[in-house]
């Protein structure tokens, strides 16, 4: 059965902290994916990745980076977590393109 | 910039009244639609791709519809685990990895 894992489901940071957000597939998927999913504006893509160590920015990768080190994780940092970034985060995977992803269960992050 | 809306915003319905939801987009050359159930608390889960208009998929009580212009989810006798958040997402012509998404339709079945 296809799984999606992140780390937390819920956190609480302060503002200015670094913030890091693990997803692990255990599906040798090629693509992996970040997204926020806020109220009222669907989910954002903010960084993906289509190949270990390679990474592409999103439509809203401000605030954010990634890293791959390997081909089931792909990480999200925060690198100086604000208020504006309370949001649900959601993680990917997909074998080829954007077919058929796989999400995991979500992030609630608020940054206070 | 591409754009997708879903409509309505929440829809109520009785066990066993069938009704759709609706996506339109302002996308050309669509390369696909895809439709996603999000329930409380988790991840979106896979329905559908859509490739080409007049293009139909069905699964159970779903089916799904494309136009040149929308995309329509009917649901038919709808049952209480029916309920959920229903998204759309497209993919534009120029990208092999990214979706535009609609804010979703959240359906809530009463027994």
């Amino acid at each position: 059965d296809v799984k999606v894992t992140q780390s937390s489901r819920y956190l609480v940071k302060r503002t200015g902290e670094k913030v890091f957000l693990e997803c692990v597939q255990d599906m040798d998927h090629e693509n992996m994916f970040w997204y926020r999913q806020d109220p009222g504006l669907g989910l954002r893509l903010i960084y993906f990745s289509y190949d270990v160590k390679m990474k592409e920015k999103g439509d809203i990768p401000e605030g954010y980076s990634v890293s791959r080190e390997k081909k089931e994780r792909f990480s999200l940092i925060l690198e100086s977590a604000s208020t504006n970034q309370t949001s649900m985060y959601l993680c990917a995977s997909s074998l080829s393109g954007i077919e058929t992803q796989y999400f995991g269960p979500g992030t609630r992050l608020l940054v206070l | 910039e591409d754009q997708v809306t879903q409509s309505p915003e929440a829809l109520r319905l009785q066990e066993g009244e069938s009704s759709s939801l609706n996506c339109s987009y302002t996308v050309s050359g669509l390369r696909g639609l895809f439709w996603y159930r999000q329930d409380p608390g988790k991840g979106p889960e896979f329905l559908f791709t859509l490739y080409s208009a007049g293009e139909e998929k069905e699964k159970e009580r779903l089916k799904a519809t494309l136009t040149k212009k929308e995309s329509f989810l009917h649901i038919t006798a709808p049952k209480p685990e029916d309920s959920a958040t229903y998204l759309c997402a497209v993919q534009p012509p120029r990208s092999d990895y990214k979706l535009s998404f609609g804010a979703g339709t959240t359906v809530t079945v009463r027994a």
